[in-house]
């Protein structure tokens, strides 16, 4: 099976600017999760989406959103960006209920100037 | 809230040496552990997961991991390092709630020749 796939996988953008960031799962997984990735605050979690509803959803502000299709593959949006949000956005992929296996993909580096 | 410890953010060791990442988790209820590899420029790669069939687990590249009750440890070893070892490591935490995992802050392993 192919991995987790995201795309882009690198971005810069302008503070001010918004971006969408696209994950495709695992074939057959149907929960999505996004963790951002930065140097000071480590791996954080920003939500998670199981057929296609959010079901948990970290302390992150309102800026940052999502949403899950119907074939699983998953969108993140973050409007108004800050110099703060440079971070690598990793997406992780399982095939269903708690407790299981994260598959992360390589990851979208974005760059906020 | 969840929480989980890495002690040590950079451990250096000889080729051929022992290694040795701790990881020290709080949950109320028993989780689901899991150790994961990152190389630069990569997303997150599993090296193993603590499912409660055995304290002891075994997983890739030689690596194995303890998990221990009555410490709250899930300490990571491997008998033998390797030059390809060298990576940043992170303890992870699943609660039975969902896909959302904790994340320690992470160990930089460096292997010296």
């Amino acid at each position: 099976k192919a991995g987790v796939t995201q795309t882009p996988r690198y971005l810069i953008k302008t503070r001010g600017q918004q971006v969408t960031l696209s994950c495709s799962p695992i074939s057959g997984h149907r929960s999505v999760s996004w963790y951002q990735q930065t140097p000071g605050q480590g791996l954080q979690f920003l939500f998670e989406y199981f057929s296609e509803t959010q079901r948990n959803k970290g302390n992150f502000p309102g800026r940052f959103s999502g949403r899950q299709f119907s074939n699983s593959r998953s969108e993140m949006n973050v409007s108004t960006l800050e110099l703060g949000d440079s971070a690598l956005y990793l997406c992780a992929s399982s095939p269903r209920s708690s407790g299981e296996t994260q598959y992360f993909g390589p990851g979208t580096r974005l760059l906020v100037l | 809230a969840q929480s989980v410890t890495q002690l040590g953010s950079h451990v250096s060791v000889s080729e051929g040496a022992l290694v040795l990442l701790r990881c020290n988790y709080s949950s109320s209820v028993p989780p689901y552990l899991f150790w994961y590899v990152q190389y630069p420029n990569q997303g997150l790669q599993l090296l193993l997961k603590y499912t409660s069939a055995a304290t002891l687990v075994k997983g890739i590249n030689g690596f194995e991991a303890e998990f221990k009750k009555s410490e709250t440890s899930f300490h990571l070893t491997k008998p033998s390092a390797h030059m390809r070892d060298a990576a940043e490591y992170f303890c992870a935490v699943s609660l039975n709630q969902g896909n959302q995992f904790y994340f320690g802050t992470g160990t930089s392993l460096t292997v010296i020749p």
